[in-house]
């Protein structure tokens, strides 16, 4: 099974300020990679998909990079909305997610 | 708009069974894979089982294997997923999400907004 590490556990971040998530795989998935935004008492929304390619209707503040191992989901400026738990997923075999990263307001 | 809307959670006691449905809407449902994933109180997303479009392939995490079946009736353009045997640690919410294929891979690009299942005594 792939194993998938999200960096930090939580991350505190100023509204207008620039957030950088990390997600690393124990072995590689290519560009096979989503990022997720899920708030709470909501499912998850998929923001990111092949590691860098926004989905349909989602803002270009937020980025997608990496490849193979190591993956990043930058978010420019930060809005109220986008205060949430991320998560990362890999689908190059079956599909795993890592743990999340809490972006909460500093 | 595409649409996914899960039912059939509730409070089962361990050993129990129990059928989770999933309402499609607002896209060709028999194109689709379709998927279960769970999350537990508190915890991260765990990918449950995998059916293809057509129903002929299933998929599952070796947590269920054996124990829970995935399906789906195209003409009622609804999802399934039989539990049984369940067990405490089965508890969680479960969502149903649309597969979407890029070349030879897929992803979950649309969820619905999931159902409780709580196993308890």
């Amino acid at each position: 099974e792939i194993v998938m590490t999200q960096s930090p556990a939580t991350l505190s971040v100023s509204p207008g300020e620039r957030a950088t998530l990390s997600c690393r795989a124990s072995q590689s998935v290519s560009s096979n990679l989503a990022w997720y935004q899920q708030k709470p008492g909501q499912a998850p929304r998929l923001l990111i998909y092949g590691a860098s390619t926004r989905a349909t209707g989602i803002p270009a503040r937020f980025s997608g990079s990496g490849s193979g191992t190591e993956f990043t989901l930058t978010i420019s400026s930060l809005q109220s909305e986008d205060f949430a738990v991320y998560y990362c997923q890999q689908y190059n075999n079956w599909y795993t997610f890592g743990q999340g990263t809490k972006l909460e307001i500093k | 708009e595409v649409q996914l809307l899960e039912s059939g959670g509730g409070l089962v006691q361990p050993g129990g069974s129990l059928r989770l449905s999933c309402a499609a809407s607002g896209f060709t449902f028999s194109s689709y894979a379709m998927s279960w994933v769970r999350q537990a109180p508190g915890k991260g997303l765990e990918w449950v089982s995998a059916i293809s479009g057509s129903g002929g392939s299933t998929y599952y995490a070796d947590s269920v294997k054996g124990r829970f079946t995935i399906s789906r009736d195209n003409s009622k353009n609804t999802l399934y997923l039989q539990m049984n045997s369940l067990r405490a640690e089965d508890t969680a919410v479960y969502y149903c999400a649309k597969d979407l294929l890029v070349g030879a891979v897929a992803f979950m690009d649309v969820w619905g907004k999931g159902t409780t299942v709580t196993v308890s005594s």
